[in-house]
């Protein structure tokens, strides 16, 4: 079945530092990958998707992610964080056939000025 | 377009109610799908439209929880004698497919508290 794995529960950086989150998945085929946001009390934003093509997408607010399928990662980067960054963040794979996401368990970041 | 909208954003209710839930999607989006999202977890398929129809369900939702989606357009899900594990965050997402992509936008979630 497939699962996705966020190894990191909560992370903090300095504002202006570099940031990576990690995601690994689990799937037979090629996955169709997702990276969303979640503010406190807040819906699910889309920062960027990867379905196929280039390994390295591009998305919202300066975040980028790179899909390894040798390592079955889907890394989440930004070069330099902002304090508004500050939130939780959920990697997601596509599963069966009905296209339903599923979800790791999140990281949750936090920038120290 | 409007984006996702769900109605109401808070619910407190005591156990043993029933409650309704309303989720309206971008307009034109075929598909609909409802998660749960409990504390400090990430969120958890429910069900799933294709535009009237209800074509998967989770093994989550038991058989105190309905949804429907009348004429392919708005959802509701319905939970019936609540009970305490019931509290979270319920998000409703919606996408339209194509050839190349299905990406599903999600609304602002209900989050319910029963007492």
């Amino acid at each position: 079945a497939q699962s996705v794995t966020q190894p990191d529960i909560h992370i903090t950086v300095s504002e202006g530092a570099s940031l990576e989150l990690r995601c690994n998945y689990s799937y037979g085929a090629t996955p169709y990958l997702f990276w969303y946001v979640q503010s406190p009390g807040q819906g699910l934003q889309l920062l960027l998707k990867y379905f196929s093509g280039d390994t390295l997408v591009q998305g919202i607010k300066g975040f980028e992610a790179e899909f390894k399928r040798s390592q079955s990662s889907f890394n989440l980067r930004k070069p330099s964080v902002h304090w508004s960054d500050a939130a939780e963040y959920f990697c997601a794979v596509v599963g069966g056939a009905t296209n339903k996401l599923i979800f790791g368990t999140g990281t949750l970041l936090a920038v120290q000025p | 377009d409007t984006g996702v909208s769900q109605d109401p954003r808070h619910k407190i209710t005591k156990r043993g109610q029933n409650v309704t839930f309303r989720c309206d999607p971008i307009s034109e989006h075929n598909r609909l799908y409802w998660y749960r999202q409990t504390l400090g977890q990430g969120p958890e398929f429910l069900t799933y439209f294709q535009n009237e129809a209800q074509l998967e369900k989770s093994r989550l939702l038991s058989d105190r929880f309905s949804a429907e989606r009348p004429k392919g357009s708005f959802s509701t899900l319905e939970i019936q004698r609540t009970e305490q594990g019931d509290s979270a965050m319920y998000l409703c997402a919606s996408s339209f497919r194509d050839l190349t992509t299905d990406t599903q936008y999600f609304g602002p979630g209900t989050r319910l508290t029963v007492l």
